[in-house]
């Protein structure tokens, strides 16, 4: 059961593009909702985070979109670069607890020159 | 040095026998995480620990022996290797006291002939 729908599996983005990764919910006690980028042959790493009660949060060229009744949010990086190239994964999980957590499938992004 | 570390990151097992992936942090974190990570599934928790000797099951337990006799580490075991279980193992470390990020390891690149 598929609880956190992302998409898509894979993104090309031309070098100071936007690049937008999407995700959908099902469970409405989600309340934390954390992207992580890997990079290959590393762990994932934690990128930005967010709770239900705010719409949006940005950190440098990374900006998370929260739509609550739609239960869907969004992953937008700003002036992608070659660097940003790696997988993300966007996750959710009930009381900030991780073994709570699932993992959506998975955006392999390549930011070409 | 700090951190998470996994041992061995590569490692190629006969179908039957038993092989231990080794996970070692050196926060004192409380809680402690294993996932397998395979392409369209995205990562899937496999167990968990709160603290040392509370373990529980995750996702997909099936196959899978976990211990936690030092807070320190957090060994994972096949105790019967199938093929169905290559894949990346990765483990994961959080504090405890509402602190919501989990740090992972390189992981474990686990081939099943």
């Amino acid at each position: 059961q598929q609880q956190v729908k992302q998409s898509p599996q894979s993104l090309i983005v031309q070098k100071g593009g936007i690049s937008i990764i999407n995700c959908a919910y099902e469970n409405t006690a989600f309340d934390y909702f954390p992207w992580y980028q890997q990079f290959p042959g590393k762990g994932p790493a934690l990128l930005i985070a967010i709770r239900p009660d705010v719409s949006e949060k940005k950190e440098g060229r990374f900006t998370i979109s929260f739509n609550k009744s739609a239960k869907q949010f969004s992953l937008h990086i700003m002036d992608s670069q070659p660097g940003d190239s790696a997988t993300y994964f966007c996750a959710a999980s009930r009381d900030g607890g991780y073994q709570k957590v699932t993992f959506g499938t998975g955006t392999k992004l390549q930011v070409i020159p | 040095d700090a951190g998470i570390t996994q041992s061995p990151r590569y490692k190629i097992t006969e179908t039957g026998r038993q092989v231990t992936l080794m996970c070692h942090q050196t926060w004192s974190h409380s809680y402690m995480f294993w996932y397998r990570q395979d392409l369209g599934h995205g990562l899937r928790l496999i167990y968990y620990s709160a603290a040392a000797d509370i373990t529980d099951k995750g996702e997909v337990p099936d196959g899978y022996v976990v211990s936690r006799s030092k807070t320190e580490n957090f060994p994972l075991t096949l105790e019967s290797a199938t093929r169905s279980q290559t894949s990346v193992y990765f483990c994961a470390s959080r504090d405890g006291g509402g602190k919501t990020e989990a740090f992972f390891g390189q992981g474990t690149r686990l081939t099943v002939v």
